[in-house]
């Protein structure tokens, strides 16, 4: 039961490179998003998804796009990779958004831009 | 929009009780998660509070009050595995959670 995968990790990027943060789960889950976690600052949404096809912007979605073409993944693209982007990105999923429906996690991915 | 307010640190005494209070400002309330993270590692699930009331699970318990748009958590019988941030997270209708920004839990002997 793999549950919420995250790839990489851990990545180093120098400033204006682009890539692609993974995220897929196994469990059928309509509800995914993307939070992104700085030190003191707690985990602040970036982008969400209710279901493959259909995104939609949290509190911080500048420099970050997302897409939704299956129900699995959902991946999270640094256009231009900044410094304050270096974040603790975690990937979540939910059954569906009704509250109640527990959250699960993946393991996180360490982001580093010098 | 949602404000979280929860302390940034506390220190308790191995097992011993502690009780961790999160208030919150909200529209549309639809719930109250607290949530476990080590360092290092991903959040995980406590418990949820939709009611007021008190929920308990173990050695945890989480308390919700809509009046008064307060909870807290009580751990008892403390661990030193329970040295972790508890972060409290608030539902707003069917949109994703909002975080506060953690309280870091130090247990010591």
């Amino acid at each position: 039961n793999a549950g919420v995968t995250q790839t990489p990790k851990f990545q180093v990027l120098k400033t204006g490179q682009s890539m692609t943060l993974q995220c897929a789960q196994d469990m059928n889950h309509e509800y995914m998003s993307w939070y992104r976690q700085d030190p003191g600052m707690g985990l602040r949404l970036i982008h969400y998804s209710v279901g493959a096809g259909i995104t939609d912007q949290g509190e911080v979605p500048n420099g970050y796009n997302v897409s939704r073409s299956t129900t699995e993944d959902f991946p999270l693209r640094l256009l231009s990779a900044a410094p304050s982007q270096t974040s603790v990105y975690f990937c979540a999923s939910s059954v569906s958004p009704t509250p109640g429906n527990t959250i699960y996690f993946g393991e996180g991915s360490w982001l580093t831009v010098v | 929009g949602q404000n979280i307010d929860q302390p940034t640190e506390m220190t308790a005494t191995e097992g011993a009780i502690v009780q961790i209070n999160c208030t919150y400002q909200t529209s549309g309330f639809n719930g109250l998660f607290w949530y476990q993270q080590h360092a290092g590692e991903a959040p995980t699930f406590l418990s949820y509070n939709v009611l007021d009331g008190l929920e308990e699970k173990g050695r945890f318990s989480s308390f919700l009050s809509r009046s008064k748009g307060y909870s807290y958590l009580l751990l008892k019988e403390l661990q030193m595995k329970d040295s972790a941030s508890y972060l409290c997270a608030v539902k707003q209708g069917n949109t994703p959670l909002v975080f506060g920004k953690g309280t870091r839990l130090s247990v010591i002997a």
